[in-house]
Order: C-alpha cells, then structure tokens, then sequence
C-alpha cells in the first residue's frame, strides 16, 4: 500500500540553525500539506501546496518557514532560523484532491536545543 | 483554537465491547469530518470520514454519526479489540479550504 515517507525520523539543532525536513508524498497525489504537534498539543495545519506553489497557510507560518517541491517526488519544509518553540513533531501528509483524505507520514521529531 | 472539541481525553474499554468517541466542534462552516488514529512514534492513520450531507457511515467496525443542529460527531467501535488501543483524533475542514482542524484527541485503551 502507498504510503508518505518522511526523513530524518529525528533530528536535533542548535537554536538558529537551519533545518531542511524532507518528504515523499504518495505519488499520484497532488496536495501536499505540513502539519506540526508540540508535545502535549494538538495537530496544527502549517501549509499546503499545490501545483508548484503554496495554497493555503496558518498564522504559525511565518517568514522563517518555506516549503519546495524540489523534484517530482520530494517535498520539503524548511525553517531558516529554528527557535527553542520549534520544537515539535512535524507531519507531512498528501491527498488526491483537495477535498479527499489527507494521508500522514509518520512525521519528524525536531528537537531545537 | 477551540474550533474541534474532544473532551474525555481517555477511555478504557473491555475487548468486544463497544467504544464510543465523541467530538464537538464550533466553526458552522465546517462540512467535511475525518477521524485517525495515532500509535506513539507513527503519524495519524485515517480511519473513516463523513460529509455533511449524510448522518451516517459505516466501514466494517467503525461507524461515525454526524447531528449537525448539535455540531456533534461520534466513532462507534464495535467489538473493541486490543489493537484498536491507541489516541484518536477528530478532525474537520470547511468547504473552500483544505486545512484540517484537529481535537486534542482520546486517547483508548482496550482491555483483553
């Protein structure tokens, strides 16, 4: 069964870092989403993107967040300047269409030290 | 943000019994509910959905129920097995937008 791939499983940074979380959504999927969960907090919707540029994003994406399509597989999110706030698990889903089922990867924990 | 409701953050249930999960949520413009299922260290995994213009859908054991006058929806398991144990999110989106909105989740616990 087709699944979303997500890399690194964990990945620890220093405060200021930047940090690249990468993606592989289900391939014949055309919405692409981020989500993220601080510990103990709910699932929050960070950005989606379709056909090359992003469709929608939440108030918590802001300036030091962007997100790529890089190739025709992989879909990346990247926080230029990570904050002790950053912290957090982050999922990358895909869908069909934009109205269909969001399908998650099993997310990235980022620890920003 | 409280715009998806789970309250009852846990729930312990005795194998081939039923459980039921309910979520509330606020935003009217609200037309499409999921929910998923989440195991420590896994991302959520869907479960089911349901579209505002229906009350009712079923898939094997699961089965959600929508009263929109009550912007109210449960999850009906039945029977409960052991690996039903795990946090289950609610979650919805409102039509011209694809974002989903999530509870804080419930979390199950299926006794053998």
């Amino acid at each position: 069964e087709p699944e979303v791939t997500q890399t690194p499983s964990h990945q620890v940074t220093q405060m200021g870092q930047e940090v690249i979380l990468r993606c592989v959504p289900i391939s014949n999927h055309l919405y692409f989403y981020w989500y993220r969960q601080i510990l103990g907090q709910k699932v929050e919707f960070l950005v989606s993107f379709y056909n090359n540029e992003i469709s929608e994003k939440s108030e918590i994406f802001d300036d030091q967040f962007s997100v790529e399509r890089p190739d025709g597989s992989n879909f990346t999110l990247k926080i230029r300047s990570t904050k002790l706030e950053d912290s957090a698990m982050y999922f990358c889903a895909s869908s069909n269409e934009g109205r269909e089922t969001q399908y998650f990867g099993p997310g990235t924990r980022l620890l920003v030290l | 943000d409280q715009q998806v409701k789970q309250n009852s953050p846990s729930l312990s249930v005795q194998e081939g019994r039923i459980s039921i999960l309910n979520c509330d949520y606020t935003n009217s413009m609200f037309d499409y509910f999921l929910w998923y299922k989440k195991y420590p260290a896994e991302g959520p995994t869907f479960l089911i959905s349901i579209s505002s213009i229906k009350d009712k859908n079923e898939d094997g054991r699961f089965t959600v129920f929508l009263n929109k006058s009550a912007k109210h929806l449960s999850l009906h398991i039945v029977p409960s097995q052991p690996g039903d144990s795990a946090v289950y999110f609610c979650a919805a989106s409102a039509y011209g937008n694809n974002r989903l909105a999530f509870g804080k989740g419930n979390q199950v616990v299926v006794i053998p």
